[in-house]
């Protein structure tokens, strides 16, 4: 069974400030896996979607890599905005179309 | 503009009282999805629909149950609601199975009384 793991599950920092949030899995036979936003008591964002052929998508700040033999994947955030303040989640999608979602990291970026 | 569309966003009910949710999408996509995601945890799949193909997760409580009437609408029901139900109800829909994108809707925010 595919196990999600999300480290920090929180994250304060300054604006302006570069920084990573990393997403870890146990199965490495996805299909894809794909990072979410989500504000407070809203749904989800897709941020970016990175198949399991590509080692990495990027999106204006944003750029997410896969390795997928060590199970790991990151999402860089380039010079934070008090904006980009939200619960970023990872979801990995095996065994078809399930997706196995982390538990998110928390992150605020302070004016 | 809207691709996958969540009604109510937020919904009220008693304990017990039966509950609806509705999902609908302009997308026409194969597969929809229900997720349950309650406070502080991650999105859980209940269940999905391969065009009517229903496909229940083992440890999905019988309480939910689902509906598709057509390729655009998939409904949630809850028979009777427990407190343990309050949570963010997360609808979403993908074009085909295996390996293709999920896009979610907006949610519905279900609380208990």
């Amino acid at each position: 069974k595919q196990e999600v793991t999300q480290i920090p599950a929180a994250l304060s920092v300054p604006e302006g400030e570069n920084l990573v949030l990393n997403c870890s899995f146990t199965d490495s036979a996805i299909y894809n896996l794909q990072w979410f936003r989500q504000d407070p008591g809203k749904g989800l964002t897709s941020l970016l979607l990175i198949q399991s052929s590509q080692r990495e998508q990027t999106s204006g700040r944003l750029n997410a890599s896969l390795d997928k033999s060590s199970g790991r994947s990151t999402l860089y955030i380039a010079a934070s905005q008090p904006g980009d303040s939200a619960t970023y989640l990872c979801a990995s999608q095996t065994s078809g179309s399930r997706l196995t979602f982390g538990e998110g990291t928390q992150l605020t970026v302070n004016p | 503009d809207a691709m996958v569309i969540q009604n109510p966003r937020y919904q009220v009910t008693q304990f017990g009282k039966p509950v609806t949710l509705s999902c609908s999408q302009t997308l026409n996509h194969n597969v929809m999805y229900w997720y349950q995601q309650k406070s502080s945890q991650a999105p859980k799949l209940l269940f999905h629909y391969y065009d009517k193909d229903f496909n229940n997760e083992a440890d999905t409580p019988d309480n939910f149950q689902s509906r598709r009437p057509n390729t655009s609408f998939c409904f949630l029901d809850i028979r009777s609601p427990g407190l343990g139900d309050a949570a963010m109800y997360l609808c979403a829909t993908s074009r085909d199975w295996g390996g293709n994108e999920q896009y979610f809707g907006p949610g519905t925010r279900l609380t208990v009384t």
